[in-house]
């Protein structure tokens, strides 16, 4: 009865090579994020999506690209790996408005290393 | 000035003393405001949400909201070794979007 779940969990991968991370809630939140958290353990706001409109874009190479097909998933493709964009990303849910005051409800992550 | 400031420790406090970790914010309009803690090699988990100034308590967790002050803080009771982690304040800005500020987290590590 996981919550918020990523895939892959761990992704190694080349310079230049194209990946996509995934991402699905089933607690039948209208809002999901994108996070990403370096090394020093910083986490900062990538995307968010709200009922598959997209409402925060932070400022982030155009070489990630987030998609949501439904309010449920939001999956993360990025183009181009460079070293500096090894990290762990995370994938948040929650829920805007009403009694949940926006508590934000994060997934497992997927630690992602450029060589 | 970063917007959510607090000290990165660490934070060492033997069982059973409290925990008091601490958080500031520089958005004077910000509404919410959670502490998350995070084991290594994990995600946060959302452990403490408040709205209103005060004290808001759960089990051995209270967390104190000064807006004037823009002041956050998480006491933890009775520490336990299973406590150690890092400690993250999060703020979410006033405005329209949900977006969640947050601290470079605070470490503790209670010690047996």
């Amino acid at each position: 009865d996981t919550a918020v779940s990523q895939t892959p969990k761990y992704l190694v991968t080349q310079m230049g090579n194209d990946k996509s991370i995934k991402c699905e809630q089933n607690l039948g939140h209208d809002t999901m994020y994108w996070y990403k958290q370096d090394s020093k353990k910083f986490l900062k706001i990538m995307f968010s999506y709200n009922n598959k409109e997209l409402i925060i874009n932070e400022t982030v190479p155009n070489r990630f690209s987030p998609k949501s097909p439904d309010k449920a998933h939001l999956n993360l493709h990025i183009n181009s790996l460079e070293l500096g964009d090894s990290a762990v990303y995370f994938c948040a849910s929650s829920q805007v408005g009403g009694r949940y005051y926006n508590e934000q409800f994060f997934g497992p992550g997927t630690r992602l290393t450029v060589l | 000035q970063k917007e959510v400031e607090q000290n990165s420790g660490p934070l060492s406090v033997p069982e059973g003393a409290i925990a008091s970790l601490n958080c500031t914010y520089s958005d004077r309009v910000s509404q919410s405001f959670f502490w998350y803690r995070q084991y290594s090699g994990k995600s946060p988990e959302l452990i403490m949400s408040i709205y209103s100034n005060g004290d808001k308590e759960d089990g051995r967790f209270t967390a104190q909201l000064n807006k004037a002050s823009q002041y956050v803080s998480l006491l933890i009771r009775d520490s336990q070794p299973s406590d150690s982690a890092t400690y993250l304040c999060a703020v979410r800005l006033g405005g329209a979007t949900n977006k969640l500020i947050f601290g470079t987290g605070t470490l503790l590590a209670v010690q047996p």
